[in-house]
């Protein structure tokens, strides 16, 4: 199973652009890269994912290399919202057609004022 | 749509003592899952289910025990509470679509056991 590395943690202004890193170097050709994010006290909330190619969508966009050993997901414009520990996720496949999501310790996004 | 819907959102339990956590989802889903939550840590998956009268192991299965009797509903049982258990539990579900899902996750409850 592919396994993640992201910081424990990052801080960013209000208003300025959020990267967060992962790193999945031993993924697999045919796994995804997710993103979910988790606001304090609240359950998980899916964000993007992506196989190879760039995403975008309302919330985020999604930065794969082009050997889809790291990732990176950008929040455009931060918000004190946005606020949240951040999980990076490979796809794991488990058996028959259950796709198990495994969720490690993430990186925690203070937005700052 | 109310999404995936857990309870209660709060309990606390004796040692010894047994409790259903109440998991609902009404967006047809097939799949639903229970993960647990510890202080500071991620989320580590109890038990599964691909669908009504199928259920599996995930992880960390010891001490619980879970049943699906319909779409809608995945309850997760503890029969015999002990401290290891205190914890925030999720429920989620999806309806995986070849290859991809995504994991709809209800808003937890938070068990201590003392």
């Amino acid at each position: 199973d592919a396994k993640t590395t992201q910081p424990t943690s990052m801080d960013c202004a209000e208003g300025r652009a959020a990267n967060l890193p992962c790193n999945h170097s031993t993924i697999s050709g045919n796994e995804y890269v997710y993103w979910y994010r988790q606001i304090h006290s609240q359950g998980p909330q899916y964000i993007i994912h992506g196989l190879k190619n760039n995403e975008t969508n309302e919330m985020a966009s999604l930065i794969i290399t082009e050997d889809r050993k790291s990732s990176t997901l950008i929040l455009p414009h931060a918000t004190l919202r946005d606020t949240a520990v951040y999980y990076c996720i490979v796809r794991v496949h488990s058996g028959g057609s259950n796709y198990k999501l495994t969720f490690g310790k993430g990186t925690l996004l203070t937005v700052n004022p | 749509n109310a999404g995936v819907t857990q309870t209660p959102k709060f309990r606390i339990l004796k040692i010894g003592q047994s409790m259903t956590l109440q998991c609902t989802q009404d967006m047809n889903h097939n799949y639903m899952y229970w993960y647990r939550q510890d202080p500071g840590m991620g989320l580590k998956l109890i038990y599964y289910s691909v669908g009504a009268g199928i259920t599996d192991k995930g992880e960390v299965p010891n001490g619980y025990n879970v049943s699906r009797s319909t779409t809608e509903d995945f309850p997760l049982r503890l029969e015999l509470a002990a401290p290891s258990q205190t914890s925030v539990y999720f429920c989620a579900s999806s309806y995986p679509q070849r290859p991809t899902d995504t994991q709809y996750f209800g808003p937890g409850t938070r068990l201590t056991v003392l």
